[in-house]
């Protein structure tokens, strides 16, 4: 258990409304990556931090902002929602490069924007 | 970019067969990491396997095998003796060195459904 914990779980919203998504971790972890799930696209990066205050970038960042103020928590931002980002969002962390380099997720956020 | 082929959308196997899951990627680095991982229906994301580019053995988890052919650049997931509970989506994965620096790429999937 990487103690990864994401908010809300589900979520319904209009287009146009801002929305944010919370990742939460426990154990410290420097590495922490957004990724959102499509069907025939598997998990595409949206964007990932190295540190606090310190982000990049992922493949489908358009749309998406990100902020990460403390170690624990890396928050997904849409500031205005479409319905293309209807979506499942998945948290994830990486336990460093003493590891193989897999990634731990968290249990994945349900956005429906209408 | 790398690039990560799974052709096969969705497989049958038989309770207590084994499996074969393909997947083809792309990449020029020599430095590299294979990953596999599993998605119930309930949707969680749950790692299985790992298998670096320079490994010389295939890589083994309980029932879970890597088929690494390298110069064909393929990563293939043998299942063996499958069960009821292996019914799930399968996504196989590439991560250039050095990882953190480095996006992990995914493929389409596959999704498995185990027979009684």
């Amino acid at each position: 258990d990487a103690g990864i914990t994401q908010s809300p779980r589900h979520k319904v919203t209009e287009t146009g409304t801002p929305v944010t998504l919370r990742c939460h971790q426990t154990e410290n972890h420097r590495y922490m990556y957004w990724y959102r799930q499509d069907p025939g696209h598997g998990l595409r990066l949206i964007h990932y931090s190295y540190g606090v205050k310190d982000t990049d970038k992922g493949e489908v960042s358009d749309g998406y902002s990100v902020s990460r103020s403390k170690t624990e928590d890396f928050l997904l931002t849409l500031e205005s929602a479409t319905s293309s980002q209807t979506s499942v969002y998945f948290c994830a962390i990486s336990l460093g490069q003493a590891f193989t380099g897999e990634l731990f997720f968290g249990e994945g956020s349900r956005l429906t924007v209408l | 970019a790398q690039k990560i082929t799974q052709t096969q959308p969705g497989m049958f196997v038989q309770e207590k067969e084994a499996v074969t899951l393909d997947c083809t990627y792309d990449t020029s680095d020599p430095s590299y990491g294979l990953f596999w991982y599993k998605q119930p229906s309930s949707g969680e994301m749950i790692f299985l396997i790992y298998q670096g580019s320079y490994d010389q053995q295939n890589a083994t988890e309980g029932r879970y095998s890597l088929n690494f052919q390298k110069a064909r650049k393929s990563a293939n997931l043998v299942i063996s003796a499958s069960q009821l509970g292996d019914s799930a989506m399968y996504f196989c994965a590439m991560r250039e060195l050095p990882y953190n620096n480095n996006d992990m790429r995914f493929g389409a999937g596959t999704r498995l459904t185990v027979k009684p």
